[in-house]
């Protein structure tokens, strides 16, 4: 499924650096989400954007912060992270409303020194 | 908040042979879903199920939706080594919450050609 793109794919970055996460759906969708995938645990949901809006912040902590800027594109900003943030962060879109599922990006691996 | 249990963790089996995996729940999902994951790769969607008791195939996976839309199950016949990786099931609920997946934490299936 090559709908859903996300970039980069990996990046490395020290605690005080800020970096961004790219995700671009190419599906028609007007939902999008951000997961964060640790191993050994289920999927943890972060944010999720209805027509760009916020309609989920699933208790992340501020050095996260989501950026919907229209229906296609979704952005992470990340800032002065903690080692333990490291993880795969998944990107997931879907149409609004109905039973339509989500469509996964491929992901952008994190790692935080 | 909804918990799904997903079991086995993890599979040895050899080229071939079949295999089945399940998820229950402890609430009512409307909506089971199947993802299997390559490593480095976000989950690709299987199969999504849509009524209680529905069984639906898609080539040699088949999954089912249980009758009390507390469980569901899939399996993939005659093993290939290229079905090795992490599947998962995840539920979708209703009205509300019905934009929200609940994942299990995965089995990793590996085949020994």
């Amino acid at each position: 499924e090559t709908g859903v793109t996300q970039t980069p794919r990996h990046l490395v970055m020290g605690m005080t650096n800020k970096k961004s996460l790219k995700c671009e759906q190419h599906l028609g969708h007007n939902a999008m989400y951000w997961y964060k995938q640790s191993a050994k645990k289920p999927l943890e949901l972060m944010f999720v954007y209805s027509l760009e809006e916020r309609v989920e912040n699933n208790s992340v902590p501020s050095r996260f912060s989501p950026e919907c800027p229209n229906s296609s594109h979704l952005f992470l900003h990340l800032h002065t992270l903690q080692p333990e943030d490291s993880a795969l962060y998944l990107c997931a879109s879907r149409r609004w409303g109905g039973t339509d599922t989500q469509y996964f990006g491929p992901g952008t691996r994190l790692t935080v020194l | 908040g909804q918990q799904l249990n997903q079991s086995p963790q993890s599979m040895f089996i050899q080229e071939g042979e079949d295999v089945s995996m399940n998820c229950t729940s402890s609430s009512i999902f409307n909506t089971w879903l199947w993802y299997k994951q390559d490593p480095g790769e976000g989950p690709v969607l299987l199969i999504a199920l849509y009524k209680a008791g529905e069984l639906t195939s898609n080539g040699r996976l088949t999954a089912q939706f249980g009758i009390t839309r507390k469980d569901s199950f899939l399996n993939i016949s005659a093993s290939i080594p290229s079905d090795v990786g992490i599947y998962f099931c995840a539920g979708q609920g209703s009205g509300g919450s019905n934009y929200k997946l609940t994942f299990g934490k995965g089995t990793l299936l590996t085949v020994n050609p």
